[in-house]
């Protein structure tokens, strides 16, 4: 099992410039959830995606957007970079829970996409 | 909206002590999550706990999730320099496929 896999690992881009990263969650789920985390604080959720459809957003411009496609692949978009937009951005995989939609749900990280905007 | 708060920020331990990292939620806990990260790298899954009073070990590590279900803290014993990095909390406050809150993170190292 590959677990989740995100590409590319690093990225340098300009200010203004539009940026994807992508990934592939852990075999069986179907659910995909991204987190920007800053130098020295918690990852910060972003948006999640399944069955296709963004379900969930967290507090960022509509400059991030994504897109899920049917094999639970993910992809971040990110228009007019900002200095601020460097970060690492997290993709998380996670599934409905075993035991039924009452139960919290484990979510596994892949290793990340480091972007530095110059 | 949920919030929650690691302490310590960081922490320096002599190789072969114990240590204790705390996550205290302003919200009521559905499941709290801890995870491992080195820097700059992806987060490791530790463990996951949802009911009150619940307590899970792997190797040398034990989590708990308080009765109240507000609090949850991390144990290590006998810490090896393989356990340095950033120890994270994330919480859920509902149920199914809720986005995680992730505490600001505690800093462990630990000397030889």
């Amino acid at each position: 099992d590959a677990g989740v896999t995100q590409s590319p690992t690093h990225l340098i881009k300009t200010r203004g410039q539009q940026v994807t990263l992508r990934c592939s969650p852990k075999s069986g789920h179907d659910t995909v959830s991204w987190y920007q985390q800053a130098l020295g604080q918690g990852p910060q959720f972003i948006f999640q995606y399944y069955e296709e459809e963004e379900r969930q957003r967290g507090n960022f411009p509509d400059r991030f957007s994504g897109h899920q496609f049917p094999n639970y692949s993910s992809e971040l978009n990110v228009n007019a970079l900002l200095l601020g937009d460097s970060a690492l951005y997290l993709c998380a995989s996670t599934a409905l829970p075993r035991g039924g939609p009452r139960r919290a749900t484990e979510a596994f990280f892949g290793q990340g996409t480091r972007l530095t905007v110059v | 909206s949920q919030e929650l708060e690691q302490s310590p920020q960081s922490l320096i331990v002599q190789e072969g002590k114990n240590l204790t990292i705390n996550c205290t939620s302003s919200k009521t806990l559905y499941g709290l999550y801890w995870y491992k990260q080195k820097y700059g790298e992806g987060l490791i899954f530790l463990m996951m706990l949802q009911k009150g009073g619940e307590e899970k070990s792997h190797e040398k590590i034990t989590a708990k999730l308080d009765e109240k279900k507000q609090q949850s803290s991390l144990h290590i014993t006998a810490s090896q320099p393989s356990h340095a990095g950033i120890y994270l909390c994330g919480a859920v406050s509902d149920t199914g496929r809720r986005a995680l809150t992730f505490g600001s993170g505690t800093r462990l190292q630990v000397q030889p």
